[in-house]
């Protein structure tokens, strides 16, 4: 079984700080996406990893940053917290293929004050 | 007009029936559909995925397709309260990314 960790179910920080959300999967996928879920909005796509240090933009990027260093791992950075980035953050992985099923970890449930 | 259309719900079923969530989506490029399940507070579990047109069943679920009219379609048979969760479709265009429903509130009374 595919398996998808993230490193905080729950998280409540400051506006202004830094904050950092780990992903790491474990079925040696390609693909890694981080998206955000809102009440109404459904999925939103931040970034996503094609491959170990690549990156791509996804539909609502701005006020974040993303790093792979590792093909297991994929990190979600918040540069300064900002209130409108209270929301619940998923990381996904997928095989290599385009158009894969994407697997979900169990999110981080972030609250900024 | 948003890419992936599904009504919000909440759809309410009796236990045993059959529940049908609908999905309708504009891009005729189009390629691989799916469903997802997601109970409240957890994430999402695939349901089931599907790529051409007609019907595909595993179990309880069946999944169609209809390219033509750019809608996919969930059935679940015998709904149990186990059931009740959000439904999300889900499509993908040939590329990477995947886009998601808002996902349809299913709730099946006992």
């Amino acid at each position: 079984d595919v398996k998808v960790t993230q490193s905080s179910r729950y998280l409540v920080k400051r506006t202004g700080e830094k904050v950092f959300l780990e992903c790491v999967q474990d079925m040696d996928h390609e693909n890694m996406f981080w998206y955000r879920q809102d009440p109404g909005l459904g999925l939103r796509l931040i970034y996503f990893s094609y491959d170990v240090k690549m990156k791509e933009k996804g539909d609502i990027p701005e006020g974040y940053s993303v790093s792979r260093e590792k093909k297991e791992r994929f990190s979600l950075i918040l540069e300064s917290a900002s209130t409108n980035q209270t929301s619940m953050y998923l990381c996904a992985s997928s095989s290599g293929q385009a158009g894969e099923t994407q697997y979900f970890g169990p999110g981080t449930r972030l609250l900024v004050l | 007009q948003k890419e992936v259309e599904q009504n919000s719900g909440p759809l309410s079923v009796p236990e045993g029936a059959i529940a049908s969530l609908n999905c309708t989506y504009s891009d005729r490029g189009s390629q691989s559909f799916f469903w997802y399940r997601q109970y409240s507070g957890k994430s999402p579990e695939l349901i089931m995925f599907i790529y051409s047109n007609g019907d595909k069943e595993d179990g309880r679920f069946t999944a169609q397709l209809n390219k033509a009219s750019q809608y996919v379609s969930l059935l679940i048979r015998d709904s149990q309260p186990s059931d009740s969760a959000t439904y999300l479709c889900a499509l993908n265009t040939g590329g990477f990314k995947t886009i998601f429903g808002a996902g349809t509130r299913l709730f099946v009374k006992a």
